[in-house]
């Protein structure tokens, strides 16, 4: 069975400097891999996914099938990204439920 | 338009109680999921309707829990006997028609205490 981890359940930066939430997977086939984001009081959204290979918000993810990660990345955090981050897998065959990882608790200070 | 949405938002019972969850996905949308959320955790997957085809039931924790869809609109999540376990945030989320690469859209979720 597919899985996802996500190991930093807490991230806290300061405004401006890069940010990394890492995420690895374990599957052998040909995954689609997605970020989604919830913000203070709102609902689960996608934030990017790896088949668009597009930039939202500033946010990047590239997946490496070697290393079986899809780490999402920007450059320089702004407050406005403090939220959490759950990394998600879809797999061909499986009636294209997504498995989540637990999430990353991102915090961006002043 | 409107997104999927959920109800009630919040709900508290006792233990032993029957509880039953609405959903109603983004009109068009043939595939229906629900998830769970327990404090701490990601989202686990309990089930799937898409269209007419039977649902894909393979999250289910027990058999307490079933749900039915009425043709490709409204969910309904029934948990029976409910136990404190049972605790977490219940979201729905729908997309166009279940395909590997679509977006699915989540709901706001319904928050559910048994006591």
């Amino acid at each position: 069975a597919q899985r996802v981890t996500q190991p930093e359940k807490l991230l806290s930066v300061f405004k401006g400097a890069p940010v990394e939430l890492k995420c690895n997977y374990s599957y052998s086939g040909s995954p689609e891999l997605f970020w989604y984001v919830q913000y203070s009081r709102q609902r689960l959204q996608l934030l990017l996914r790896h088949i668009s290979r597009e930039s939202i918000k500033g946010f990047t993810a590239d997946l490496n099938k070697g290393e079986t990660s899809f780490h999402l990345k920007k450059p320089f955090a702004q407050e406005e990204d403090s939220a959490m981050y759950y990394c998600a897998i879809k797999r061909a065959g499986s009636n294209y439920k997504l498995t989540f990882g637990k999430g990353t608790l991102l915090t961006v200070n002043p | 338009g409107a997104g999927v949405s959920q109800s009630p938002s919040n709900k508290v019972t006792e233990k032993g109680k029957d509880v039953e969850l609405r959903c109603d996905p983004i009109s068009g949308h043939t595939a229906l999921y629900w998830y769970r959320q327990r404090l701490g955790q990601g989202l686990e997957f309990l089930i799937y309707f898409q269209g007419n085809s039977a649902p894909d039931k393979s999250g289910l924790p027990s058999d307490r829990f079933s749900a039915e869809r009425t043709g490709e609109s409204v969910s309904t999540l029934t948990i029976q006997r409910t136990q404190q376990e049972d605790s977490a945030v219940y979201l729905c989320a729908s997309s166009p028609s279940g395909g590997l690469q679509e977006t699915q859209y989540f709901g706001p979720g319904t928050r559910l205490l048994v006591l």
